[in-house]
């Protein structure tokens, strides 16, 4: 298994640009989230999806977008990049777990992020 | 709501030393999940240990231990005898339903970066 995967691993943006930022699993994981970690911050919820076809705001949603149509995959897409936004990226999966809490993460390696 | 504080921001310790690091939860779920994962200089996220609101045993894993108390809200780590590969930064999450839209969210601590030095 490649676990989780994230592309691509460093991206420049400038302000107002638009981009995607991919996020694969191969083990079947329904919970999928997006967080963002800036220095001092720690890690902070983006978006995040216990399914195909359901996605649900975290703590930081705006400006990101994501869908899931597939289980393996979940999308962040930048809508006009702000510095604001330079960051690191990481993609995490795990299993749902029944009544509640969700499974171990798996993490990818994450993506760095500048936005001039 | 959901929050996890870890108050200490920075940890400095000589090798050998023991250490323990903090980290103190909120949560209106009555089942829900605490975790430690660490990350270390190279970047990547590591997980540790996950435990279950309803299972306060402590547990020891060579030289790392948890000590989870639901009656403090804390789920504190301990490392005994420091070394130099367990400087990384910490994170604790929690684990829980999400009021709103019944689906369930991770949220982290903001870390403590723990340097050990020889």
């Amino acid at each position: 298994n490649a676990g989780v995967t994230q592309t691509p691993k460093f991206q420049v943006l400038k302000t107002g640009q638009s981009m995607t930022l991919q996020c694969a699993q191969d083990m079947n994981h329904e919970y999928m989230s997006w967080y963002r970690q800036d220095p001092g911050m720690g890690l902070r919820l983006i978006h995040y999806s216990v399914g195909a076809g359901i996605t649900d705001q975290g703590e930081v949603p705006n400006g990101y977008n994501v869908s899931r149509s597939t289980t393996e995959d979940f999308p962040l897409r930048l809508l006009s990049a702000a510095p604001s936004q330079t960051s690191v990226y990481f993609c995490a999966s795990s299993y749902q777990v029944i009544q509640g809490a969700t499974d171990t993460q798996y993490f990818g390696p994450g993506t760095r992020l500048t936005v001039l | 709501a959901q929050k996890v504080t870890q108050a200490q921001t920075e940890i400095s310790v000589v090798e050998k030393e023991d250490v323990t690091l903090d980290c103190v939860y909120e949560t209106r779920d009555t089942t829900y999940y605490l975790f430690w994962y660490k990350q270390p200089p190279s970047g990547e996220l590591v997980f540790l240990i996950r435990r279950n609101s309803f299972d306060e045993q402590n547990e020891i894993s060579g030289r790392y231990s948890w000590n989870f108390q639901k009656s403090t809200s804390s789920f504190n780590f301990t490392i005994t005898a420091s070394q130099v590969v367990d400087s990384a930064v910490y994170f604790c999450a929690l684990s829980g339903m999400s009021l709103k839209t019944s689906y369930d969210k991770v949220i982290f601590g903001p870390g403590t970066s723990l340097s050990v030095i020889p």
